[in-house]
């Protein structure tokens, strides 16, 4: 069964203080591991896709990479506009249609 | 170029009763997934839908059910409402043929059973 761990469960950042979040995974076989951005009450907003380890995308302050086991999500000098819950989601290799198995998301709070 | 758009917004049922929600999918899009989403959860895969057959199913009652149209659009049904069904439901829309297979979700609707 494919999981997702993700770490931690809420975060509060000082403006411009810089961290990662973490997503542990097991799947049997990655077909890609997606990052989604979520705002309260909204749907998730797509951020980034990784396919294989080593492989990383940047996107503004946020920098996502990937290992076999594992992906961060590195958020540099962070804005309050970057307060939201980030989502780490898999997608198998043997999920003929694709289909996302989500984390519990890290909440990040950027105080002012 | 819209997104996936979804509807109503907002619903309250009754339990025992049964709802239908909607969702359009980002225009190009011909995979439509439904996911519920619980109060500090993450979203949980209902099932998904393709060439208007369900193609795959998550863990879900046969409650819940399904449909897709032939213009990609589709609905997902529940009966027999629970108090536990109250959730964000969101649909995600992507294209089967893309390398990526990215989903593109709506903004959800928020279901109160009562």
């Amino acid at each position: 069964e494919d999981q997702v761990t993700q770490s931690p469960e809420a975060l509060r950042l000082q403006e411009g203080e810089s961290s990662s979040l973490n997503c542990s995974y097991t799947v049997s076989g990655l077909r890609g591991l997606f990052w989604y951005r979520q705002d309260p009450g909204k749907g998730p907003e797509f951020l980034f896709t990784l396919y294989s380890a080593g492989e990383e995308k940047e996107k503004e302050r946020l920098k996502a990479t990937l290992t076999k086991k594992e992906s961060f999500l590195h958020i540099t000098a962070p804005k309050p506009e970057d307060s939201a819950t980030y989502l780490c989601a898999v997608q198998a290799m043997n999920s003929g249609y694709s289909t996302l198995t989500f984390g519990k998301g890290t909440m990040l709070l950027v105080s002012p | 170029d819209a997104g996936v758009t979804q509807s109503p917004t907002h619903l309250i049922k009754t339990r025992g009763q049964q709802v239908t929600l909607r969702c359009s999918p980002k225009s190009g899009h011909d995979t439509v997934s439904w996911y519920q989403q619980a109060l500090g959860q993450g979203p949980q895969f209902i099932f998904q839908y393709y060439e208007e057959e369900e193609r795959q199913r998550g863990n879900f009652p046969d409650r819940f059910s399904g449909h897709q149209f032939p213009n990609y659009s589709s609905e997902l049904n529940v009966n027999a409402l629970l108090l536990g069904d109250s959730a964000l439901y969101l649909c995600a829309s992507s294209l089967v043929r893309s390398p990526g297979h990215e989903q593109y979700f709506g903004p959800g609707t928020r279901l109160t059973v009562t």
